[in-house]
């Protein structure tokens, strides 16, 4: 039962272009989203995060919307540039249990293109 | 300030057998949580630790135990290992859940192979 779903496995962007990368889930008790970049042989890094109460949140050339009507969050990267090649996943967190646990997507590989 | 860390770094081991992970906090975090990454997919919570009790559990069986020592530093167990314990085992520490703190950091994983 995959509450966070990144249905798009790869994107290819060229340099200097917006990269935009989806992600929906299901679950309406999620009350907190994030963005984590990785790159091979290392863990996730953290990127940027949204509120439930709020519908956008930037940092610098990161913007992360969120509808929650439509269970749908996405990251825009702009400019692109290369060394934002990395797979992204999309996390949410649901404190129902006070656990902090963060569900995320299967993940999606950008590619920027020089 | 020195950030999460896991060893070992790759492991083997055979069905049927028990294996212990590895995982330092960030200076200062009290609360980890322990992830399995399988191959294509996103991280799965398996269980979080808060100040050396667990606080709250994934979709794991009971052969995935965990313990949370006074430093912080953490263990992951897993017995009775089978075949689909394969994965990329990572480990998250954060500053404090009570002070509203959730980010999260991750060290690089252990890929734990169940042969």
């Amino acid at each position: 039962d995959q509450q966070v779903k990144q249905n798009s496995p790869s994107l290819s962007v060229q340099e200097g272009r917006i990269s935009i990368l989806n992600c929906d889930y299901t679950n309406s008790m999620f009350d907190y989203f994030l963005w984590y970049k990785k790159y091979p042989a290392e863990g996730p890094t953290f990127l940027i995060s949204i509120s439930s109460i709020k519908d956008k949140n930037e940092d610098g050339r990161f913007t992360v919307f969120l509808n929650k009507s439509a269970k749908h969050l996405s990251l825009h990267i702009v400019p692109s540039q290369p060394g934002d090649s990395a797979v992204y996943f999309c996390a949410a967190r649901d404190d129902q249990t006070g656990a902090n646990n963060l569900f995320f997507g299967t993940g999606t590989r950008l590619t920027v293109i020089p | 300030e020195t950030g999460v860390t896991q060893s070992p770094t790759h492991l083997i081991k055979t069905r049927g057998q028990q294996v212990t992970l590895r995982c330092s906090s960030q200076s200062g975090h009290n609360t980890v949580s322990w992830y399995q990454q399988a191959l294509g997919q996103g991280p799965q919570f398996i269980f979080q630790y808060y100040r050396e009790e667990e606080n709250g559990r994934g979709n794991f069986p009971p052969r995935f135990s965990g313990l949370q020592f006074p430093n912080y530093s953490s263990e992951l167990n897993v017995n009775a290992l089978e075949l689909d314990d394969s994965a990329l085992y990572l480990c998250a520490s954060s500053l404090d859940r009570l002070a509203g703190d959730f980010e999260q950091y991750f060290g690089p994983g252990t890929r734990l192979t169940v042969t």
